[in-house]
């Protein structure tokens, strides 16, 4: 069975760092794009990144670009997501995605509290 | 970007009521549109793709139609389990992006 599983969210000042890692296992890793995803609190869902089968070809939400790096490690079968210059607007949930065309199956989920 | 837009924003039913949710795409998507639920507290999880292909798995009271623009979401015979929050998203052209959501509440 396909699963991904996140870690590394947590509580950081605004101006701070951050990096997501989310860990996939149950299918070919290599073989599929993956995306990170968000939920600001009571807020509907919004695409952060994308990044392609090979890493070659990354695409960002104009809401993070400049501030955001997606990258994966085939070998690790994991994807992550370093954050910087967080924002108080960055607090949410981040899921973390197979892309498919559609997406399945998301994460547990890994909250980001931006606050001083 | 296209712009998924749902209706309504927020749905009271009662137990037994037959739903319709409704997506429109801001252009033509074909049928590449996909339905997701979510549960307070938890991820979202597919429910169709392809706008009427059903997930392995998801209750046969739930069916998706429509192609091109517009796009709807039934459930036949509402179940207790079926109180929860709804988006649609297309996946016709990068970056694929979501409808708000449909908040469908106990009446």
């Amino acid at each position: 069975e396909a699963q991904l599983v996140e870690s590394g969210g947590g509580l950081v000042q605004p101006g701070g760092s951050l990096r997501l890692s989310c860990a996939a296992s149950g299918f070919t890793f290599s073989s599929h794009a993956m995306r990170w995803v968000r939920q600001a609190p009571g807020k509907g869902l919004e695409w952060v990144s994308i990044i392609s089968v090979s890493g070659d070809k990354t695409y960002y939400a104009d809401s993070v670009k400049g501030r955001f790096i997606i990258f994966r490690d085939n070998s690790k079968s994991t994807v992550y997501l370093q954050m910087n210059s967080l924002r108080a607007e960055d607090t949410a949930v981040y899921y973390c995605v197979k892309d498919v065309g559609w997406f399945d199956p998301w994460g547990q989920g890994t909250l980001v509290t931006v606050s001083s | 970007d296209i712009q998924m837009t749902q209706s309504p924003s927020t749905l009271s039913a009662s137990v037994g009521d037959r739903v319709t949710i409704i997506c429109r795409a801001s252009q033509s998507i074909s049928s590449w549109l996909a339905w997701y639920q979510q549960k307070p507290g938890k991820a979202p999880k597919v429910l169709i793709y392809k706008a009427s292909t059903l997930e392995s798995g998801v209750p046969s009271r739930f069916s998706g139609s429509g192609s091109g623009t517009e796009f709807t979401l039934t459930i036949s015979s509402l179940q207790p389990d079926d109180f929860a929050t709804y988006y649609c998203q297309h996946y016709n052209s990068y970056p694929y992006t979501f409808g708000q959501g449909t908040k469908l509440e106990i009446k």
